[in-house]
């Protein structure tokens, strides 16, 4: 049971453009969502997080939208630019099992044009 | 170095031979994670210790596997009798109790 669905599995954008990437969840125990971004040949690094008491959170050029109700969350990804290319992940974890205990989703590659 | 450190990096090996990695967590982090990811997947939970304690086993991670954590500092994960579907990217993680996950780069497994 795939339990965090993202989309896009992959995304084109523009320099300076918006990238948005999807997500939705199933668990209504989650209450912790972090995004995080891989390059190749690493292993994943924490961008932003965010925990269903508010609606957004911003860090950067980095935004996460939640809705709770819809039990879905997005990463917008403000002016993007060719050093945001790498592959995208959203996760969900219950604060019961601790935040670490994550579960992820399947990850959208991103790619920024010039 | 402060991060989380693996080796190997890469690891090849013939189907039936055992393999252990070993995954060195950033001082002072009380808990050590192990994740499996596949390509073109999300990584997903295999483990995790809290001290030297063995906490939590994921469904994923068969008898062949097993994991120690001795004196609450390093870690090993070892594959016994490994199989082409073990073929992955182990990473390993660690952080303090509720705080920010952080990864090392992992150890690519190819099994032939």
């Amino acid at each position: 049971q795939q339990q965090v669905k993202q989309s896009p599995q992959s995304l084109i954008v523009q320099k300076g453009g918006i990238s948005i990437i999807n997500c939705a969840y199933e668990n209504t125990a989650f209450d912790y969502f972090p995004w995080y971004q891989q390059f190749p040949g690493k292993g994943p690094a924490l961008l932003i997080a965010i925990r269903p008491d508010v609606s957004e959170k911003k860090e950067g050029r980095f935004t996460i939208s939640f809705n709770k109700s819809a039990k879905q969350f997005s990463l917008h990804i403000m002016d993007s630019q060719p050093g945001d290319s790498a592959t995208y992940f959203c996760a969900a974890a219950e604060s019961n099992f601790g935040n670490e205990k994550l579960t992820f989703g399947t990850g959208t590659r991103l790619t920024i044009i010039p | 170095d402060t991060g989380v450190s693996q080796d190997p990096r890469h690891k090849i090996t013939k189907r039936g031979q055992n393999v252990t990695f070993r995954c060195d967590p950033i001082s002072e982090h009380n808990r050590l994670y192990w994740y499996r990811q596949t390509l073109g997947q999300g990584p997903e939970f295999l483990t995790y210790f809290q001290n030297e304690a063995q906490l939590e086993k994921s469904r994923l991670l068969s008898d062949r596997f097993s994991a120690e954590r001795p004196k609450g500092s390093f870690s090993t994960l070892e594959i016994q009798r490994t199989e082409q579907g073990d073929s992955a990217m182990y990473l390993c993680a660690s952080s303090r109790t509720n705080e920010k996950l952080f990864f090392g780069s992992g150890t690519q497994l190819s099994v032939l």
